[in-house]
């Protein structure tokens, strides 16, 4: 059965940086792609990157500076960090598995950017 | 990057009614492209993926349809339980953009 879980804390401070994690199971992380997308409070979905298979990386134009995604496939882990939060980085982070018949999702982690 | 324009970005039908959603891509993208429901507090669900297959256990009044760069999410007769967000996603090249929403409210 396939599963994604995010994890990480729920506030973080303007400035800082935000450190979040996928921990899958049912599949291996060196078989499938997984990928980050946000949600703004009450807005729409943002693709925001993707760990591919083999390890290669590719990022959304506008977060490319601040992003940066890995994985521990030991752990059966990816990662997420994505520095100088904003307020209007706040919202749910989802990490997700692609397919072809249409793709898994964690249950996703809202996070909020205030001091 | 590819841009999905989605519309309408709200509508409000009736039960019985049918329905359809529209996403125009600004580059080709093949048929790579995938529709999500999403229900308030809950995850996207995919209800068709590559433009037209319905996606395991999604009911048969959802389809979905291409005319050249027009992609369309329809439901053929509205019931309760459609009331939710829309989402494109198109997945033909990299950066992934997804359109930017449908809610869709029940009369």
């Amino acid at each position: 059965q396939v599963q994604l879980k995010e994890s990480g804390p729920g506030l973080v401070q303007p400035s800082q940086t935000l450190s979040l994690t996928c921990t899958v199971s049912g599949f291996s992380l060196t078989s499938y792609n997984v990928h980050w997308v946000r949600q703004p409070p009450g807005k729409g979905l943002e693709w925001m990157g993707r760990m591919r298979y083999n390890g290669d990386t590719s990022y959304n134009s506008a977060l490319k500076s601040r992003l940066s995604i890995s994985r521990d496939t030991s752990k059966n882990q990816v990662f997420l960090k994505m520095n100088s939060l904003q307020t209007d980085d706040t919202g749910t982070y989802y990490c997700t598995r692609d397919n072809y018949g249409g793709w898994y999702w964690g249950q996703g982690v809202m996070v909020t950017v205030s001091s | 990057d590819i841009q999905m324009t989605q519309s309408p970005s709200s509508m409000s039908a009736s039960l019985g009614d049918r329905v359809t959603i529209t996403c125009q891509a600004s580059q080709d993208i093949g048929n790579n492209l995938i529709w999500f429901q999403q229900k308030p507090g809950k995850s996207p669900r995919p209800m068709i993926y590559y433009a037209t297959n319905l996606a395991n256990g999604v009911p048969s009044r959802f389809s979905g349809s291409r005319s050249g760069s027009d992609y369309s999410l329809t439901i053929s007769s509205l019931e309760s339980e459609d009331m939710a967000d829309y989402h494109c996603l198109q997945y033909k090249q990299y950066p992934l953009t997804f359109g930017s929403g449908t809610k869709l409210e029940i009369k």
